[in-house]
This record gives structure tokens, C-alpha cells and sequence, in this order.
């Protein structure tokens, strides 16, 4: 199993530009997660999906979109990139009930110039 | 909204010493709280779980509700500890995760 899977994982981006954050899992998980990661303010979630059809904004949602493509798939979109959007984005999943835990990519560095 | 703070960004300690980090929560219920570890050029991944009880590389951390803390111990650190720790919690019946800001750790021989 590959477990969590991103593409790309590295990426430069201009100002107003778009790109498409990819996110897979083989692990049969239910429930997937968006996270960005910056110094001094640790991860911080952008968006999750408890399940497949359903999305729901976390704590940083502003200037992004998601979709739930099915189970294996969570993508996460920037319309207009933004300098504030330079970050590390790590997708996440975690199968269903209490104390399990959540299993990561590898993430995706992307700065916006 | 939950909350989780780590006062520590950065903790320096001598191989074969403790380290304790620290972590204090936010929430009146009874929260689910854990212990993620970054190693350098890897994954994020689960240290421990409070549900567990369990000792995983001679790390432990005990609930404290009293204090809303879950501080992470470990008695004798070795040059391997050296990494990005973050305490997470949740509601019991919620799927999101709330992390603290992170804590840096390097252990000198």
C-alpha cells in the first residue's frame, strides 16, 4: 500500500496564478483532510471531508476549494494564488471511529512569488 | 473552539537526559489528545494516543484534567528524539483535529 499520496511535490506559483493540489489514499479511509503547516503557527486545517460526497471548511478555508472526486480522492484548489499562500500542504486520512489516527502524505511545498 | 498550546518552540537537551514537552488544551468535554512526531525528510505520524495508555520509544504523557495538560515524557533522550512534536485533540465525536503550534527538538550528544 502507498498509503497517502500527493502530487506535486513541489510547486512555484506567480501571483493570480491557479493550480490543483492532488490527494489519494488505498487504505479504504472515510474520512480526508487538507492541512497547511507554517512556522510558528503549526498545521492548520483548510478543509476535510468526513466522508465521500461531503466536504466542510476547517479553520483556514479563505482563497481554496476542495472536491471529493470518491473515496480515494480529495484535491485541493487555489483559484488566485496569493503570496500568503506560500506554505507546506499536507493532505491527511483516518478511518472511522474514535482514536484512530490520521495518516499523512508527504506533502506539497508551494511558494507563491 | 479547542485550543492547544505548546509554550515551547524550540527545546535543546543533552543525550541522556529528560525531555518533557509541554501541552495544555482548551475544552470542557472529554477530549481525545495525541502526540504527532516529524522526523527530519518524513511523514507526519502518531507517537501516541492518551486512550492508549501506551509507552511508545520511551515516550509517555498522562492527562492531567485537572490542569488541562498532556505533557510529553521521555526519561533518558537519544539523538533519534530529534524532531518536530505536535500535540493534537478532538472531540470525541468530531473528526477534525486541532494541533498546537509544534515543538522543536534536538537532543546534542
Amino acid at each position: 500500500n502507498a498509503g497517502v499520496t500527493q502530487t506535486p511535490k513541489f510547486q512555484v506559483l506567480k501571483t493570480g496564478q491557479s493550480m490543483t493540489l492532488q490527494c489519494a489514499q488505498d487504505m479504504n479511509h472515510n474520512s480526508m483532510y487538507w492541512y497547511r503547516q507554517d512556522p510558528g503557527m503549526g498545521l492548520r486545517l483548510i478543509y476535510y471531508s468526513a466522508s465521500e460526497g461531503t466536504t466542510d471548511k476547517g479553520e483556514v478555508p479563505n482563497g481554496y476549494n476542495v472536491s471529493r472526486l470518491n473515496k480515494r480522492e480529495f484535491s485541493l484548489r487555489l483559484e488566485s494564488a496569493a503570496p500568503s499562500q506560500t506554505s507546506v500542504y499536507f493532505c491527511a486520512s483516518k478511518r472511522p471511529g474514535q482514536g484512530y489516527e490520521q495518516y499523512f502524505g508527504p506533502g506539497t511545498r508551494l511558494t507563491v512569488t | 473552539a479547542q485550543r492547544v498550546t505548546q509554550p515551547e518552540k524550540l527545546l535543546s537537551v543533552f543525550k541522556g537526559a529528560p525531555v518533557e514537552l509541554k501541552c495544555n488544551y482548551s475544552y470542557s468535554g472529554s477530549p481525545e489528545l495525541f502526540w504527532y512526531v516529524q522526523y527530519s525528510r518524513q511523514r507526519l505520524q502518531l507517537l501516541l494516543r492518551h486512550i492508549s495508555r501506551e509507552s511508545i520509544k520511551g515516550f509517555t504523557a498522562d492527562l492531567n484534567k485537572g490542569e488541562t495538560s498532556f505533557h510529553l515524557k521521555k526519561p533518558f533522550a537519544q539523538e533519534e528524539d530529534s524532531a518536530m512534536y505536535y500535540c493534537a485533540t478532538k472531540r470525541s465525536n468530531d473528526y477534525k483535529l486541532s494541533f498546537g503550534a509544534g515543538t522543536t527538538v534536538t537532543v546534542r550528544a
